[in-house]
């Protein structure tokens, strides 16, 4: 079976600092993962997916994960965190079939002026 | 371009009663998926639909049902509710099943008392 986990609920960073937001998978499987950013009160928009092309996947806004087989994570990073990455983070990992999606749980990045 | 479309943005409900959730999108893709959205839970897949005329159930399907009559819309149907239904409901469609971006809608806020 397919999951993902998300290690931190709440993560606070300075503006122009380093983001790290972490997600490990479990898969049977090499998986596709997923990065989607919900801003408040919207539905989520995908940041980022890795469908086996290349471990470092570069996203919308400045975003980038690499996929690490040996470590089975997907950590999202961003160089200079602004304001306007504030949001609550999805990582998602999807079934072999396709048909099934399974979410983290949610990182809420706060960013500190 | 209105993408994906749901209605209503929010409702209060007596348990017990009937409630119908409703999802249209205008991008013409194949695949549409129901999830809620509870705190500290993330998003959990309810049912899906790969194509018009078939439907799948998610990993929490239960008290739950949907049909997809058309391409466009895929309604979903709370038969009778209980408070453990309440909480934000999105949709999403993707051009296919699988590893495609899923595009959401602005979710529906349920409550039921």
């Amino acid at each position: 079976a397919q999951s993902v986990t998300q290690l931190g609920s709440h993560v606070s960073v300075s503006e122009g600092a380093l983001v790290l937001l972490r997600c490990n998978y479990s898969s049977s499987v090499p998986p596709y993962l997923f990065w989607y950013v919900q801003y408040p009160n919207q539905g989520l928009q995908l940041l980022l997916k890795y469908t086996s092309a290349a471990t470092l996947v570069k996203g919308i806004n400045g975003f980038e994960a690499e996929f690490k087989k040996s470590e089975t994570s997907f950590h999202l990073t961003k160089p200079s965190a602004h304001m306007s990455d504030a949001a609550e983070y999805f990582c998602a990992v999807s079934s072999p079939t396709g048909n099934q999606f399974y979410f983290g749980t949610g990182t809420s990045l706060t960013v500190i002026p | 371009i209105a993408g994906i479309t749901q209605a209503p943005t929010s409702q209060i409900l007596a348990a017990g009663r009937r409630m119908t959730l409703r999802c249209t999108q205008d991008m013409r893709h194949n695949a549409m998926y129901w999830y809620r959205q509870d705190l500290g839970l993330g998003l959990r897949l309810i049912h899906y639909s790969n194509t018009a005329g078939t439907t799948g159930k998610g990993e929490v399907p239960d008290g739950y049902s949907v049909s997809r009559a058309n391409t466009d819309d895929f309604p979903l149907t709370l038969a009778s509710a209980v408070p453990s239904q309440t909480s934000v409901y999105f949709c999403a469609s993707s051009v296919d099943r699988g590893y495609n971006e899923q595009f959401f809608g602005p979710g529906t806020r349920l409550t039921v008392l």
